[in-house]
């Protein structure tokens, strides 16, 4: 099955700096590659997506990149702000399974 | 975007009782649910997945026998964590994938905590 791996497990940057996180796959089948932040006790919410026929893609502050030879996938959070404090995860799935395979979680912490 | 809802949102149960936890996808239909047991500080860990109309499919060390699924409707499906032990206790979360049009995109309930005493 499928394995994700997800790196830093804790990060802190300063308020206005950016944040990278980062995840591999394993299985070459994913084709779908989510993030989630999730805060305290409350559910993961998707922050951004990329499938695999692309290699990046930008939300205002928030951009995902692909590469799918090497296997592997980056959250980048740009003018970071106290409320970008959470913890994020990648997750990868084979869009015909559906199901996720979540990463280990990144806590990430904004200090003001 | 899609709306997910999980009821109740906390239960504080005694050990060897049941626990039925529902959970509803309220602007779309959904054949397919998946329930996530996350403890502090860890991961989602996929349990199974709920299967309208079918038997739901449960992770390689999940017993089916304790997490009992059932996915009556396209609209909801429950979970029941029968003859609860303290370390049941957990933050159970369901998921169901919403069709668009570059594909599935999935959304979260806001979860139940469990807590067994």
């Amino acid at each position: 099955g499928e394995n994700v791996e997800q790196h830093p497990s804790t990060l802190s940057v300063q308020e206005g700096d950016s944040a990278v996180i980062k995840c591999t796959y394993s299985d070459s089948a994913s084709n779908y590659f989510p993030w989630y932040k999730q805060e305290l006790g409350k559910r993961p919410q998707l922050i951004i997506d990329i499938r695999s026929n692309v290699g990046e893609k930008k939300d205002q502050r928030i951009a995902v990149t692909l590469n799918k030879t090497a296997k592997h996938f980056s959250l980048h959070i740009t003018e970071t702000q106290p409320e970008d404090s959470a913890v994020y995860f990648c997750a990868a799935t084979n869009f015909g399974n559906e199901k996720l395979t979540f990463g280990t979680g990144t806590r990430l912490t904004i200090i003001p | 975007g899609a709306v997910v809802s999980q009821h109740p949102s906390w239960v504080i149960c005694k050990s060897g009782t049941s626990v039925k936890i529902e959970c509803r996808s309220l602007d779309f239909q959904a054949t397919t649910m998946f329930w996530y047991r996350q403890f502090p500080k860890q991961s989602l860990m996929l349990m199974a997945t709920s299967n309208e109309g079918s038997k739901a499919t449960y992770e390689q060390g999940v017993e089916k026998d304790k997490f009992l699924i059932n996915h009556a409707s396209l609209t909801l499906s429950t979970l029941t964590v029968t003859s609860a032990h303290p370390e049941d206790s957990s933050f159970y979360i369901c998921s169901a994938p919403k069709p668009g049009l570059t594909g599935d995109t999935q959304y979260f309930g806001p979860g139940t905590r469990l807590t067994v005493l």
